[in-house]
């Protein structure tokens, strides 16, 4: 079993939806959670970032952690054409150094 | 700030050639790592270095080989090319105490292996 799973998708949404990604892991270890964000032919962007549980928001983007059920999720609202992109989780516990990246979903928003 | 500096963008190597993928840091950053990104397997680790003249494996490190001389520098050699090694690879580097942020990625060297 992989570390950190995510469904690949393709996700294709008109734009203005509401967009929900999501990400389940089996470490109980990890205490960092990360969205990074890839657009085509480029490297991956940090886009959130949270310790432990909870939420946090930033503007368009909100980031959940459920530590219980080992599952985070992004939610991207009024979604834009310029959202499209591959949307990539990772974590890293308070020890080690190595980040676990989920595979990536690819998202495309309908103009 | 550049940043995570790779080159070159895209190479193109035959089958039994060696290469090295250049990637230079300006931000002081102790960690630094190499990844590939195949479709639908996401990024799998080839090695990191954690200091200079500090270097372990990652989840893929088979026929590539790394060295750590100065802080700034960390590149990648592929030893004897095979077309499996068509991919892209993104190096990576961060601050040791930065453990959820401040992860800075390159632009990628696109390489086929022909």
């Amino acid at each position: 079993q992989k570390e950190v799973e995510q469904d690949p998708g393709p996700l294709s949404v008109p734009e203005g939806a509401i967009v929900s990604l999501n990400c389940t892991y089996s470490n109980s270890a990890f205490q960092y959670f990360m969205w990074y964000r890839q657009y085509s032919r480029k490297g991956p962007e940090l886009l959130m970032y949270t310790y432990s549980s909870g939420n946090k928001e930033d503007g368009r983007f909100t980031a959940q952690v459920d530590k219980s059920s080992k599952y985070i999720s992004l939610f991207i609202r009024d979604s834009q054409p310029s959202d499209s992109a591959t949307y990539l989780c990772a974590m890293i516990g308070n020890t080690g150094n190595q980040f676990y990246f989920g595979t990536g979903t690819s998202l495309t928003v309908i103009p | 700030n550049a940043g995570v500096t790779q080159t070159p963008k895209f190479q193109v190597l035959k089958t039994g050639q060696s290469m090295t993928l250049q990637c230079a840091q300006d931000m002081n950053h102790e960690y630094m790592s190499w990844y590939r990104q195949d479709p639908g397997m996401g990024l799998r680790l080839i090695h990191y270095s954690v200091g200079a003249g500090i270097t372990d494996q990652g989840e893929v490190p088979n026929g590539y080989n790394v060295s750590r001389s100065t802080t700034e520098d960390f590149p990648l050699r592929l030893l004897s090319a095979a077309p499996s090694q068509t991919s892209v690879y993104f190096c990576a580097s961060r601050s040791l105490g930065s453990r959820g942020y401040g992860y800075t990625f390159g632009s990628g060297t696109r390489l086929t292996v022909v």
